[in-house]
């Protein structure tokens, strides 16, 4: 049982380039959730998705965009890399939240 | 203000120690709260949840929410090595649509 899946695991980019952080769930989740986690400032939502066909945005969604391919699927798109979108991104499923997230083991993403 | 907010530490404990680790939230409404764990280069794992105030207990680790003052605990008996990790608290917004989380607190337990 994989759990939530992201690739790729690590990424150098150059600013102004793009690229897509994909993420899979295999527990029939309704609900994804992209995080991005920075020293000091903790776990801050991004976008996320209650259901198939439905997105909305979290705490800092600028310079981001995402798909909600399937019920599986959720990508995250940076359209323009900036130095500031370097974190660690963490996606995350969940069937009830009240009952807690399932998290993938993170994208750790420089911008140089 | 901050829907939860914790001590970042960081904590320095000997192995064996018991551990006290805190947050507040701001919002009564408040019912459920959760504590994960997240190894250096890992994602968060989810270690416990509890729903409205009292105590939960797995093995050596209790989880304690005092809705009167807004705020949750984790100790840790017996506390090991491996345990040396980030502690999260979290509580899902109103509308239980997403998880607000605290910054963490950095725990290392000296063998």
């Amino acid at each position: 049982n994989a759990g939530v899946t992201q690739t790729p695991k690590f990424q150098v980019l150059k600013t102004g380039q793009s690229m897509t952080l994909q993420c899979a769930q295999d527990m029939n989740h309704n609900s994804m959730y992209w995080y991005r986690q920075d020293p000091g400032m903790g776990l801050r939502l991004i976008y996320y998705s209650a259901s198939e066909g439905t997105t909305d945005k979290g705490e800092v969604p600028n310079g981001y965009n995402v798909s909600r391919l399937n019920k599986r699927e959720f990508s995250l798109r940076l359209e323009s890399a900036a130095p500031s979108q370097t974190s660690v991104y963490f996606c995350a499923s969940a069937g009830t939240v009240n009952y807690g997230y399932t998290f993938g083991s993170g994208t750790r993403l420089t911008v140089v | 203000q901050k829907e939860v907010e914790q001590d970042p530490g960081p904590l320095s404990v000997p192995e064996g120690a018991i551990v006290s680790l805190n947050c507040t939230y701001s919002n009564s409404a408040f019912q459920y709260f959760m504590w994960y764990r997240q190894y250096s280069r890992k994602g968060p794992e989810l270690l416990m949840y509890t729903y409205s105030s009292g105590n939960k207990e797995d093995g050596r680790f209790t989880a304690q929410v005092d809705k009167s003052s807004k705020y949750i605990s984790l100790f840790i008996r017996d506390s090991q090595p491996s345990d040396s990790a980030t502690y999260l608290c979290a509580v899902p917004s109103t509308g239980a649509n997403n998880l607000f989380f605290g910054t963490g607190t950095r725990l290392t337990v000296i063998p």
